[in-house]
């Protein structure tokens, strides 16, 4: 079965750009959620998606945003980018809410100049 | 809230010794824990999980973990360590509050180094 897979691998942007994340689950996996993980911060849960609905938020502020389609793909936008939004961003996805491991995805390395 | 500490930010062991990564959390229900490994430009790996049952649970690479309820515990263990298990090791939480949400709350990591 195939993996977590993310697209792009690495990202370059400049501040005030914006930039769009994508993520495909492991096939019959309906949730997927994204972390954002930096050297100051650590991981740091963003967002969850089930069925196409955002099911649970972290403390991000809406310049971060997601989404999930019927496929169970996912993406994930950062509007307005600022230097601080340089990190890795991680995918993961689940099978069985609540009680599964999540499976992540190889990340997203955005880089804001 | 829930939380989880990892109290080491680094850890060296010699290659054949036993290691140790400690965890300690802390969440208002019942917890679900995992232990997660993170090689260099990598995603995360999942190692193993406790959700209930046995309080000593085994998992991947030959790596255990022991449950203590009452010091709040997850301790990651290895009989033997293999200079290949160094990496950045990752303690999460899962609070289960009836919703079926899937996020964790991570430590802030262990770095372990195994040397030969």
């Amino acid at each position: 079965k195939a993996g977590v897979t993310q697209t792009p691998r690495y990202l370059i942007k400049t501040r005030g750009q914006q930039v769009t994340l994508s993520c495909s689950p492991i096939s019959g996996h309906r949730s997927v959620s994204w972390y954002q993980q930096t050297p100051g911060q650590g991981l740091q849960f963003l967002f969850e998606y089930f069925s196409e609905t955002q099911r649970n938020k972290g403390n991000f502020p809406g310049r971060f945003s997601g989404r999930q389609f019927s496929n169970s793909r996912s993406e994930m936008n950062v509007s307005t980018l600022e230097l601080g939004d340089s990190a890795l961003y991680l995918c993961a996805s689940g099978g069985v809410a609540g009680a599964g491991e999540q499976y992540f995805g190889p990340g997203t390395r955005l880089t804001v100049t | 809230a829930q939380s989880v500490a990892q109290p080491e930010d680094q850890v060296n062991v010699a290659e054949g010794n036993p290691l140790t990564v400690k965890c300690t959390y802390s969440v208002s229900g019942n917890p679900y824990l995992f232990w997660y490994v993170q090689y260099p430009n990598r995603g995360l790996q999942f190692l193993l999980k406790y959700i209930t049952g046995d309080n000593l649970v085994k998992g991947s690479y030959g790596f255990e973990a022991e449950f203590n309820k009452s010091q709040t515990s997850f301790h990651l263990k290895k009989p033997s360590a293999l200079v290949s298990d160094s990496a950045l090791y990752f303690c999460a939480v899962r609070d289960i509050d009836g919703t079926g949400a899937n996020n964790l709350f991570f430590g802030t990591g262990t770095r372990l180094t195994v040397i030969p």
